[in-house]
């Protein structure tokens, strides 16, 4: 079967950094994708790693490696409105997104 | 600057009723998707349309119908709604699947079955 895993809730303090994983067992890779959604907003797009390595993006990175089914975000100088759940999701081998449940990030003052 | 936009955004239903939800998209995108998503589970996709006058299932398809006889419209139909079929339903678009080409959502429709 697909399976996507993330860890469910994580805690950080403002101005810190916080590393969000996801490990994934797919049907084909064509693709990973990290979303960010807001409580009761729709998820929009932050990332897109088809190639091993680092995507840096403003304080948004995103790392993948693709033999160990194995991804990151990694955010940096973590702001309050940062607070949101993130999504990784893989296109598979038939260019279909699976998605994991998501990682509701809490930031503190 | 729309994007992609569902109606209605919430809804109340008893269990047997039927309804349509409407997503409608102004990026000339030829990929549509219908999603539910629930509490502790990541999204899943219901049907999916590659151009205009195409659907395919998805990964849960059944109690679902869908159509699209527009390009710039995806329309997602329960025929007889049941209490499983509460969820959020978030309809997306994108340009093409292959490739580094985003998903859009819109908002969300929030539907309660009694």
């Amino acid at each position: 079967g697909q399976n996507i895993d993330q860890p469910t809730e994580m805690t950080a303090t403002e101005g810190a950094i916080v590393q969000i994983n996801c490990t994934y067992q797919t049907s084909g890779f064509n693709g990973l994708f990290w979303y960010q959604q807001h409580a009761g907003e729709a998820p929009t797009f932050l990332s897109y790693n088809v190639l091993d390595g680092l995507e840096e993006k403003g304080r948004f990175s995103s790392f993948l490696s693709r033999s160990k089914g194995y991804s990151y975000l990694l955010l940096k100088e973590l702001q309050m409105k940062d607070s949101a759940s993130y999504l990784c999701a893989v296109v598979d081998s038939n260019y279909q997104l699976i998605w994991g449940a998501g990682t509701k990030l809490i930031i503190k003052p | 600057n729309a994007g992609v936009t569902q109606t209605p955004k919430f809804r109340v239903l008893k269990t047997g009723q039927s309804m349509t939800l409407l997503c409608a998209q102004d990026m000339n995108h030829e990929y549509m998707y219908w999603y539910r998503q629930d509490p502790g589970m990541g999204l899943r996709l219901i049907h999916y349309s590659v151009g205009e006058g195409t659907t395919a299932k998805g990964e849960v398809p059944d109690g679902y119908n869908v159509s699209r006889l527009k390009k710039q419209n995806f329309l997602l139909g329960l025929e007889s709604a049941a209490p499983s079929q509460t969820s959020v339903y978030f309809c997306a678009s994108s340009y093409q699947a292959e490739g580094n080409q985003p998903q859009h959502f819109g908002d969300g429709t929030r539907l309660s079955i009694l």
